[in-house]
């Protein structure tokens, strides 16, 4: 079956930039996705990537898609306390019902 | 900004009873979702549903049984709560092309 791979933890000093690295197995992987969840809340979706892109930016988020490798990277630019946060990679199959694999997320700490 | 919401968001409950997670969406979305979240964990698709009176299955073996009667409403019932059922559990829709899947906030649920 499909599988979605972070790394646990990362910690990054306010105003650096962090990247947030995943894997994953599907090679029908249709579209990508970021979610951020804060202590006690739901998932906010962040941004997303279909399988035929390499690159997306939005504001201080850049997405890059290595389909090759199967290697997805968020990266947030200029880093706030704010961002603290889990952040979860998720996979969709190409199937109708656009079922998610999540990654097990990476928590994100920001150092002042 | 998302409009799916959940009630309740915390609840604590005897073990046998019976519990119903509420979840609504206002903007008409056929396909919902609901995923279990053990704390620091990742995600698990529990059930889904394409339409009024679909429903199926996920990823995750669940004793819980769903509903789909309206559109706008997707509740999740547990018959005879267990300690074993102490989880967040988080709603989702998307968009009719499936591109987007919002999350509501979550309904954490312990079992005491």
């Amino acid at each position: 079956g499909e599988d979605v791979e972070q790394s646990l933890f990362l910690s990054v000093r306010e105003g650096d930039s962090s990247v947030i690295n995943c894997t994953y197995t599907d090679s029908s992987s249709t579209y990508l996705y970021w979610y951020k969840q804060e202590p006690g809340a739901g998932l906010q979706l962040l941004t997303y990537i279909f399988s035929n892109m390499d690159m997306k930016q939005d504001q201080r988020l850049t997405v890059l898609l290595n389909k090759k490798d199967k290697h997805l990277s968020l990266r947030i630019a200029d880093t706030q306390t704010g961002d603290s946060a889990i952040y979860f990679c998720a996979e969709s199959d190409s199937g109708s019902a656009r079922q998610l694999t999540f990654g097990s997320g990476t928590q994100l700490t920001v150092l002042p | 900004e998302a409009d799916i919401y959940q009630t309740p968001r915390y609840l604590v409950i005897g073990t046998g009873k019976k519990i119903t997670l509420e979840c609504s969406q206002t903007m008409g979305h056929d396909k919902m979702y609901w995923y279990q979240q053990d704390p620091g964990m990742e995600l698990h698709l529990i059930h889904y549903s394409y339409g009024v009176n679909s429903t199926e299955k996920g990823d995750l073996s669940s004793e819980s049984t769903v509903s789909r009667i309206r559109t706008e409403h997707f509740p999740l019932t547990l018959e005879s709560a267990r300690p074993s059922h102490t989880s967040q559990y988080l709603c989702a829709s998307s968009d009719p092309v499936g591109n987007t899947i919002y999350f509501g906030e979550g309904s954490w649920l312990t079992v005491v």
